[in-house]
């Protein structure tokens, strides 16, 4: 069955330092990963997506992820953390066969001044 | 601003009534997409329509349904309300009926007492 997994419900960091929020996935065949964030009373909103080619992908807000086919895993980085990205994050993964993107369970990301 | 629009933002209903969601997707968008936040489920993809037909079907309950109409706008009628429809009800728009690349509207919060 395909499916994605975000392993920490909650996670803190320093305004500044660097931020990785985990994201492992399970598909047959090739997978379409993405990150999207949500901030308070709002909607989805797209961060970055992997479909084929190069395993660090960039994306809006200084984001990336780094692709990792062996650990089947697609974590979301950012070098220096804002208060601003705090939000809930959420990984997701296309299913083609029922055009239909499933996500993780989503991560609260809280950054501290 | 994703370009698709969700009206009301927020409802308040009693249980076992009905009420209708709409949603009216990006220019140009022929696939609509209806996902439903909740506390307890995460974030499930519920049904698609494409250029007016049902396209894919997800965790959907039989006291909802769904249409697409020829301007393209799509409602969600969900009826027999329970305190546990109580949710963020979004809408995703893309171009094509297989597409990845889906853009989310602001979400309308149900809420059923």
């Amino acid at each position: 069955a395909q499916s994605v997994a975000q392993p920490e419900d909650q996670v803190n960091v320093a305004e500044g330092n660097p931020l990785t929020v985990k994201c492992t996935y399970s598909v047959s065949g090739n997978p379409y990963l993405f990150w999207y964030v949500q901030y308070p009373n709002r909607g989805l909103q797209f961060l970055l997506k992997y479909i084929t080619g190069d395993n660090l992908v960039k994306g809006s807000y200084g984001f990336e992820a780094e692709f990792n086919k062996s650990q089947t895993s697609f974590h979301l980085k950012k070098p220096s953390a804002l208060v601003s990205d705090s939000a809930l994050y959420f990984c997701a993964l296309f299913r083609s066969s029922a055009s239909k993107i499933i996500f993780g369970s989503g991560t609260r990301l809280s950054i501290r001044p | 601003d994703s370009g698709v629009t969700q009206t009301p933002k927020h409802l308040i209903t009693a249980t076992g009534q009905r009420v209708t969601l709409r949603c009216s997707p990006r220019s140009g968008d022929l696939s609509v997409y209806w996902y439903q936040q909740s506390l307890d489920q995460g974030l499930q993809f519920l049904i698609q329509y494409y250029n007016g037909e049902e396209r894919a079907k997800g965790n959907i309950l039989e006291r909802f349904s769904a249409q697409q109409f020829p301007d393209l706008h799509s409602e969600l009628n969900l009826s027999s309300l329970e305190l546990g429809d109580s949710a963020l009800y979004f809408c995703a728009s893309s171009k094509g009926q297989d597409s990845y690349e889906q853009y989310f509207g602001p979400g309308t919060r149900l809420t059923v007492t």
